[in-house]
């Protein structure tokens, strides 16, 4: 079955500091790649996708991520962050053709002023 | 863009009783998702309609959970003769077709079993 894992539960930045958030996916065939944002209070929202063409994508609000195959990999980037970023982060994964997203456990960020 | 409306936000009921959550997609989606929250863990997937048709069911989806999009618009999920591990934020999403398209989230129900 596929699953996706997300390296830390918890992140705590100071403002202007640079993110990288892990994000590795379990399934050998194509795949499409998602990150999704919460802000507290908030709905699941996209920050951005991937399903084909260049691997470096790039999202809303300064966020990218990379698509690296050969790691299963799609870790999502941001240079400098903010305090408004602070939220949850969940990276999710379906096959190619496939409809059920599957999730990671998510990544709480905390940025500090 | 008027997003996925879920009622009721939060449902507080006793072990036993049923309860009944519903969902009102983007209205030009055709297809419509129920996952299921716990603390600390991400969405995990239930079942998901295309139009009016139930076309995959999860196995966390036991015998007491049925769900239902009759006319391929709203959806409704039904859990019967609920238990404390029912517990959980039911979240519901939709998407055009395509397994490439984003699924858009609503508020999601709280539900607390007593």
């Amino acid at each position: 079955a596929q699953s996706v894992s997300q390296h830390n539960h918890h992140v705590i930045l100071s403002e202007a500091a640079s993110l990288e958030l892990g994000c590795n996916y379990s399934y050998g065939g194509t795949v499409n790649l998602f990150w999704y944002v919460q802000y507290p209070g908030q709905h699941l929202q996209l920050l951005l996708k991937y399903f084909s063409g260049d691997p470096l994508v790039k999202g809303i609000k300064g966020f990218e991520a990379e698509f690296i195959k050969s790691k299963f990999s799609f870790n999502l980037r941001k240079p400098s962050v903010q305090w408004s970023d602070t939220a949850e982060y969940f990276c999710a994964v379906n096959m190619e053709y496939g409809n059920k997203l599957v999730f990671g456990a998510g990544t709480i960020l905390r940025v500090k002023s | 863009d008027t997003g996925v409306s879920q009622d009721p936000r939060h449902k507080i009921t006793k072990r036993g009783q049923n309860v009944t959550f519903r969902c009102d997609p983007i209205s030009e989606h055709n297809r419509l998702y129920w996952y299921r929250q716990t603390l600390g863990q991400g969405p995990e997937f239930l079942t998901y309609f295309q139009n009016e048709a139930q076309l995959e069911k999860s196995r966390l989806l036991s015998d007491r959970f049925s769900a239902e999009r009759p006319k391929g618009s709203f959806s409704t999920l039904e859990i019967q003769r609920t238990e404390q591990g029912d517990s959980a934020m039911y979240l519901c999403a939709s998407s055009s077709q395509g397994s490439n398209q984003p699924q858009h989230f609503g508020d999601g129900t709280r539900l607390s079993i007593l």
